[in-house]
């Protein structure tokens, strides 16, 4: 069967630095999304990555290992508004997006 | 500016029931699916469409059904509400050529619970 693990629950410092892992196995694979939910409210994009290595995007960087079916996203200089749920997406070979259950960010003053 | 837009945010219904959940996207997407999210679950497709008249069914389809009669417009249909069926249900969109790989664009969310 298809797998995205995240952990559930993650609690982090402001102003600190934070990695989400997230690891998959999945049918084939077309990239990996990242994307940010904060509590009730839609998810919205943060990253995509095809390629192995890192991409980074102002206080956020995301990095893929597509022989370890891994990824990481780097939050760096920690704000209280980062406090949400980061989801990790696979696309698999038909094209078809498997979604992690997401890890709840804490972030404490 | 462009959006996604659904209706109702919040529905309380009655098991059996048919309900209806709206939305309208105003991006000119040809590509739209609709998402149910619950707790300890990923987001699972129910069902999608690439185009008028185009629909397609995802992992969680059953008791579900949309029509796409115009571009704009995606409404997911339960035909006869069950309790399994209370959730959180995102509506997406989104461009490009492949349209698998461009980016999600979803709506608020709509809040269903069936007693």
């Amino acid at each position: 069967g298809q797998n995205i693990d995240q952990p559930t629950e993650m609690t982090a410092t402001e102003g600190a630095i934070v990695q989400i892992n997230c690891t998959y196995q999945t049918s084939g694979f077309n990239g990996l999304f990242w994307y940010q939910q904060h509590a009730g409210e839609a998810p919205t994009f943060l990253s995509y990555n095809v390629l192995d290595g890192l991409e980074e995007k102002g206080r956020f960087s995301s990095f893929l290992s597509r022989s370890k079916g891994y990824s990481y996203l780097l939050l760096k200089e920690l704000q209280m508004k980062d406090s949400a749920s980061y989801l990790c997406a696979v696309l698999d070979s038909n094209y078809q997006l498997i979604w992690g259950a997401g890890t709840k960010l804490i972030i404490k003053p | 500016d462009a959006e996604i837009t659904q209706s109702p945010r919040h529905k309380i219904t009655e098991t059996g029931r048919q309900v209806t959940l709206a939305c309208h996207q105003t991006w000119n997407h040809n590509n739209m699916f609709w998402y149910r999210q619950d707790l300890g679950h990923g987001l699972r497709l129910i069902h999608y469409s690439y185009g008028v008249q185009d629909t397609n069914k995802g992992e969680v389809s059953d008791g579900y059904s949309v029509s796409r009669s115009n571009t704009e417009d995606l409404p997911l249909t339960l035909e006869s509400a069950a309790s399994s069926q209370t959730s959180v249900y995102f509506c997406a969109s989104s461009d490009g050529l492949d349209p698998n790989t461009g980016e999600l664009f979803f709506g608020e969310g709509s809040r269903l619970t069936v007693l």
